[in-house]
């Protein structure tokens, strides 16, 4: 699965947008983008996931670049719950292994 | 549903003993993961299990580590010896398609 790259930390205001930045320049045609994030000392969310087209449900939505180098993931309206790390993970189709980084810690400020 | 329900919560044990963690993946869900969490080390997935059948165990760091899935409706991971260093936090994990819900986690400290 390809590499993927992802600032360490970001912050953002409450009730303003979130955008979550993630490089993956090596992903090959069948691999997807997944979005997961981990609320301090809870397990993983599932967040969204997609391929090449842009994706949204009730949580976020997702932004892929036409050459699927870079991807990111808005958070619309943030609030202090949203504080958690945010992990950008490249996914063969069809595989299930999810191979987790350093993530990006999202803090949300009031 | 409950989500995924994971037992004990919190494990504190002296080194050398036998640890043994408990996990129920949602009903209906057919496949099983099992997570370690460290600061150093990230989370890490160790073991997963589809339709009760371990698929990749490339992650288990040593023959002190097995884990087990006898029914669709409940996994183990038992650690024999522990040693100071298996101190983490410890997820299981379930799926039916493509996204995987996870437990609360087993907070695991060896002493």
């Amino acid at each position: 699965d390809a590499k993927t790259t992802q600032p360490p930390s970001m912050d953002c205001a409450e009730g303003r947008a979130a955008n979550l930045p993630c490089n993956h320049s090596t992903i090959s045609g069948n691999e997807y983008v997944y979005w997961y994030r981990q609320i301090h000392s809870q397990g993983p969310q599932y967040i969204i996931h997609g391929l090449k087209n842009n994706e949204t449900n009730e949580m976020a939505s997702l932004i892929i670049t036409e050459d699927r180098k870079s991807s990111t993931l808005i958070l619309p309206h943030a609030t202090l719950r949203d504080t958690a790390v945010y992990y950008c993970i490249a996914l063969q189709g069809g595989s299930e292994k999810l191979v987790f980084g350093k993530g990006t810690k999202l803090t949300v400020n009031p | 549903d409950a989500g995924v329900i994971q037992s004990p919560r919190h494990e504190v044990t002296e080194m050398g003993q036998e640890v043994t963690l408990r996990c129920k993946p949602i009903s209906g869900h057919n496949s099983l993961f099992w997570y370690r969490q460290t600061m150093m080390r990230g989370l890490e997935l160790l073991i997963y299990f589809n339709n009760n059948v371990p698929i990749d165990d490339s992650g288990m760091p040593e023959d002190r580590f097995s884990a087990k899935m006898p029914n669709a409706s409940f996994s183990t991971l038992k650690i024999q010896p522990s040693e100071p260093r298996d101190s983490a936090v410890y997820f299981c994990a379930s799926s039916l398609r493509y996204e995987q819900y996870f437990g609360p986690g087993t907070r695991l400290t060896v002493t």
